[in-house]
């Protein structure tokens, strides 16, 4: 099984919209990252937040965590075609040296 | 500042036979992890190697193994192969194993076992 599951697993907006998906996990976590990969390439870190911190910022990215919900959001915000790709949660957990990754939302910007 | 490279980019192979894939980390990086991923779905952890010694394995068979050379390079070998062995697999270097910053990930390499 997967830790960090993705909600939702597709998601299609035309440019310009918002996009926000959902991450959840089950263990306690160090801290969370989130990746993009585009068409089946490597993956691109975007953001790493840690178990103490409620949010971070990165251009136009905003993460939330909740660790009372195990939970944390991706948000994109003006999406532009080329935000085009798939985005995993990656969790790291408290204790051990692995990133676990979810299956990911699969996000279409329309032009 | 060089990143990733994974070589080769795609391979071929029948069942049965063996694969060694190839994985140059990217400056100031000690630990190399490495993932598998099927066809629409999130990677999978096989193993990490940190200063040249396995660090970490996930659920994978001991006929994946590996290695790390003192440069940090890093090596999957994968024997027997099986067609489900089909993936991509992906090599990830970072300082450290991931605690303060996030991984490098290669553009992969993509294996077809027929």
């Amino acid at each position: 099984s997967q830790q960090g599951e993705e909600d939702p697993q597709a998601l299609s907006i035309q440019e310009g919209e918002n996009a926000t998906m959902n991450c959840s996990y089950k263990t306690s976590i160090n801290n969370l990252q989130w990746y993009r990969q585009n068409s089946g390439r490597g993956l691109v870190h975007l953001i790493l937040i840690r178990s103490n911190e409620r949010e971070k910022h990165s251009g136009r990215l905003r993460v939330t965590l909740d660790t009372s919900k195990k939970s944390s959001s991706l948000l994109i915000t003006a999406s532009r075609a080329a935000d085009t790709a798939s985005y995993f949660c990656a969790k790291r957990k408290a204790a051990g040296n692995k990133l676990t990754f979810g299956g990911g939302t699969r996000v279409l910007v329309k032009p | 500042e060089t990143g990733v490279t994974q070589s080769p980019t795609h391979l071929i192979k029948t069942r049965g036979q063996q694969v060694t894939l190839r994985c140059s980390s990217q400056s100031g990086h000690n630990t190399v992890s490495w993932y598998q991923q099927a066809l629409g779905q999130g990677p999978q952890f096989i193993f990490q190697y940190y200063r040249e010694e396995e660090n970490g394995r996930g659920n994978f068979p001991p006929r994946f193994s590996g290695l790390q050379f003192p440069n940090y390079s890093s090596e999957l070998n994968v024997n027997a192969l099986e067609l489900d062995d089909s993936a991509l697999y992906l090599c990830a270097s970072s300082l450290g194993g991931g605690e303060n910053y996030g991984y490098t990930f290669g553009s992969g390499t993509r294996l077809t076992v027929v």
